[in-house]
């Protein structure tokens, strides 16, 4: 079975700081990693992946992901945080032996505010 | 380029009642999974439709099934609704040809209020 972990249900920053939100993973095969972010009273809206490559992933909105194998984590950062990065972030897993099967396990989410 | 479309955006139902959500996927996408979000909760997978056919279900009962059409769109049903069930249904498209079919693009999902 696949899961997610988010260990921290809310994240305080100051306007201009970086920012790390924390994300670790347990599949039995290799990870497809996905970072989603979550307006109020909307969907997901996708912010980037790892499949396969460099450890360092670059997706929108200036926000990166650094995927670590051996400690089974891909946390998001973002170097100088925005009062309107505030929002509920999703990591999320699926394991790339089902093939085709595209089910993805999402961790519980964690509240990011930023402090102007 | 539309991206996933959802309806209703809200829906009130009452125990026992029968409820029909619709999803039409982003331009392109084939293959489309529902999600059920409960409140300060992460999505949880119901089912995943691609070719018309069921291709892989989460751990839900078999109140919630569901539809594809030959044009991709889908439908979600749950019957013998229980105030358990209230919470956002998000549907997710995706394509299954190319890289970017590892990549679900969600819609802004549907409020079901169970009373």
């Amino acid at each position: 079975a696949q899961s997610v972990a988010q260990p921290e249900d809310q994240v305080n920053v100051a306007e201009g700081n970086p920012l790390t939100v924390k994300c670790t993973y347990s599949v039995s095969g290799n990870p497809y990693l996905f970072w989603y972010v979550q307006y109020p009273n909307r969907g997901l809206q996708f912010l980037l992946k790892y499949i396969t490559g460099d450890n360092l992933v670059k997706g929108s909105y200036g926000f990166e992901a650094e995927f670590n194998k051996s400690q089974t984590s891909f946390h998001l950062k973002k170097p100088s945080a925005l009062v309107s990065d505030s929002a509920l972030y999703f990591c999320a897993v699926r394991d790339n032996s089902r093939g085709g099967y595209q089910k993805v396990t999402f961790g519980t989410g964690t509240k990011l505010q930023v402090i102007p | 380029d539309a991206g996933v479309t959802q309806s209703p955006t809200h829906l009130i139902k009452t125990r026992g009642q029968q409820v029909t959500l619709r999803c039409s996927p982003k331009s392109g996408h084939d293959t489309v999974s529902w999600y059920q979000q409960a409140l300060g909760q992460g999505p949880q997978f119901i089912f995943q439709y691609y070719e018309e056919e069921e291709r892989q279900r989460g751990n839900f009962p078999d109140r919630f099934s569901g539809h594809q059409f030959p044009n991709y769109s889908s439908e979600l049903n749950v019957n013998a609704l229980l105030l358990g069930d209230s919470a956002l249904y998000l549907c997710a498209s995706s394509s299954s040809s190319g890289g970017r079919y590892l990549t679900q693009y969600f819609g802004p999902g549907t409020r079901l209020t169970v009373l």
